[in-house]
């Protein structure tokens, strides 16, 4: 089951607002991450985490904030976002972050977000 | 740093006939890994093939096959007896096998149109 669930699908939200997106893997991975994708673009790497701890940091605003709660499950808490923050963030996952058939990272299906 | 690019912002092909989309990327490096991903409309990314560097035989996966030339530094994508549920964004992905992190750097992706 290579498969990376992400809720909710889609977002509205002010900018005073605190609202929370939820990525969930069952599939055994010890690496996870965040990116956030304007619409037709690549994805741009946030965050990521490896055996529940922060890695990877790509000098994001603090408005987001990465949690892993255990090693199935990555948050990012938003506050306070600006109407440019609005994009598709997308969760996915890897078995580690070492190299070889391990580092495959499968996606989840995204969540679209709208700040108003 | 390494860069990815894709030449072919759009590329149209008929159904069951098939089309190459290229892929060239810049790096000093010897070791590393490429990725074909695909997107279609509705958002979830979705691995396509991928090529170790040191292998100098091409990928293949059913319908869609890589011609990797690592001297030319070009891994293209070659889809066979294209389907409508192929039209989607296609990413070539480069991820370094040195560097900490397991990045992906993406190149800005072309979109293919598959008429009936």
């Amino acid at each position: 089951d290579t498969e990376v669930t992400q809720t909710p699908k889609h977002l509205v939200m002010g900018m005073t607002n605190k609202k929370s997106l939820k990525c969930e893997q069952h599939m055994g991975h010890r690496a996870m991450y965040w990116y956030k994708q304007k619409a037709k673009k690549p994805p741009e790497l946030m965050f990521v985490y490896s055996y529940e701890k922060l890695s990877i940091n790509e000098s994001v605003p603090s408005r987001f904030s990465p949690e892993c709660p255990n090693s199935s499950l990555l948050n990012l808490h938003l506050h306070a976002l600006q109407p440019e923050d609005s994009a598709l963030y997308l969760c996915a996952s890897s078995q580690t972050l070492a190299g070889g058939n391990v580092d495959t990272q499968y996606f989840g299906p995204g969540t679209r977000l709208t700040v108003l | 740093a390494q860069t990815v690019t894709q030449s072919q912002p759009e590329m149209s092909v008929q159904e069951a006939e098939t089309v190459t989309l290229s892929c060239t990327y810049d790096t000093s490096e010897s070791d590393y890994y490429l990725f074909w991903y695909k997107q279609p409309p509705s958002r979830q990314m979705i691995l396509v093939i991928r090529q170790e560097a040191y292998k100098q035989q091409n990928a293949t996966e059913n319908r869609f096959s890589v011609n990797f030339q690592k001297a030319a530094k070009s891994f293209s994508l070659k889809i066979s007896d294209s389907q409508l549920g192929d039209a989607a964004m296609y990413f070539c992905a480069y991820r370094s096998a040195r560097e900490y992190g397991n990045k992906l750097v993406f190149g800005a992706g072309t979109i293919l149109r598959v008429k009936s």
